[in-house]
């Protein structure tokens, strides 16, 4: 069974940085086609794709934050950490990373989600 | 960037058929996926690839893909289906979400 969860801090003021951790179990991120994602969404807003990291080290970001965001991945310790650079309140909601499948080109897809840590960015 | 477009909301009566359009530029040239989203849960795959439902998805839950709109098609709609749902595509092997459809089953 696969399992994901996200920690991290709930409160982070404007300008920091927020990191975040997806620790995982039930799959690992050694074989082929398996990736983590994380994905945000503001109160009330709708969901919003931020980065990938596959199995061989890809990495793919959202490119209207992509100066700001890294992803990388502990393969040994299942987790997958995201980090957010200089933050502002918009950033506030709350934080879903998911396992994400890949059969092929453009056969990706997202098909196990934790339940997600909420982040409230204030000064 | 690449946008996905959907209508704020949808309003089905039980037992008819909700029908959720998502449109982009060339929509039919990319893989979607739909995701359903309960108030105050996490989102569940119900569509990948266009039209294929994973294990433990009702078979009333359908999807199609053609020209610029995908669309996922609620049928014999329960008031349980009631949620927001997403559609996905990945564009240069980056994600990208639509705007969201709230379902309402009156």
């Amino acid at each position: 069974q696969i399992t994901l969860r996200e920690s991290g801090p709930p409160l982070v003021n404007p300008t920091q940085t927020l990191t975040l951790t997806c620790s995982f179990s039930g799959f690992s991120l050694r074989p082929s086609g398996v990736g983590v994602a994380w994905i945000r969404q503001p109160p009330g807003k709708a969901l919003e794709w931020l980065a990938v990291i596959y199995w061989d080290d890809d990495k793919r970001y959202n490119p209207s934050l992509r100066n700001r965001l890294t992803i990388t991945k502990d393969t040994p310790k299942n987790q997958v950490v995201l980090t957010m650079i200089d933050v502002d309140p918009v950033d506030t909601g709350t934080y879903f990373c998911a396992h994400t499948a890949v059969w092929g080109v453009g056969m990706i897809y997202m098909d196990v989600w934790g339940k997600g840590t909420t982040v409230t960015v204030f000064s | 960037s690449y946008d996905l477009t959907q209508p704020p909301s949808v309003s089905v009566s039980p037992g008819q058929t909700a029908s959720i359009p998502c449109s982009g530029d060339e929509l039919e040239k990319k893989y979607v996926c739909w995701y359903q989203q309960k108030a105050g849960q996490s989102p569940v795959l119900v569509i990948y690839q266009d039209k294929k439902r994973p294990s433990g998805i009702p078979e009333r839950f359908s999807g199609s893909n053609s020209g610029d709109t995908a669309t996922l098609i609620i049928s014999e709609t329960q008031a349980l289906d009631e949620a927001d749902y997403y559609c996905q595509a990945w564009d240069s092997s980056t994600g990208v979400f639509g705007t969201g459809t709230k379902v309402t089953v009156l």
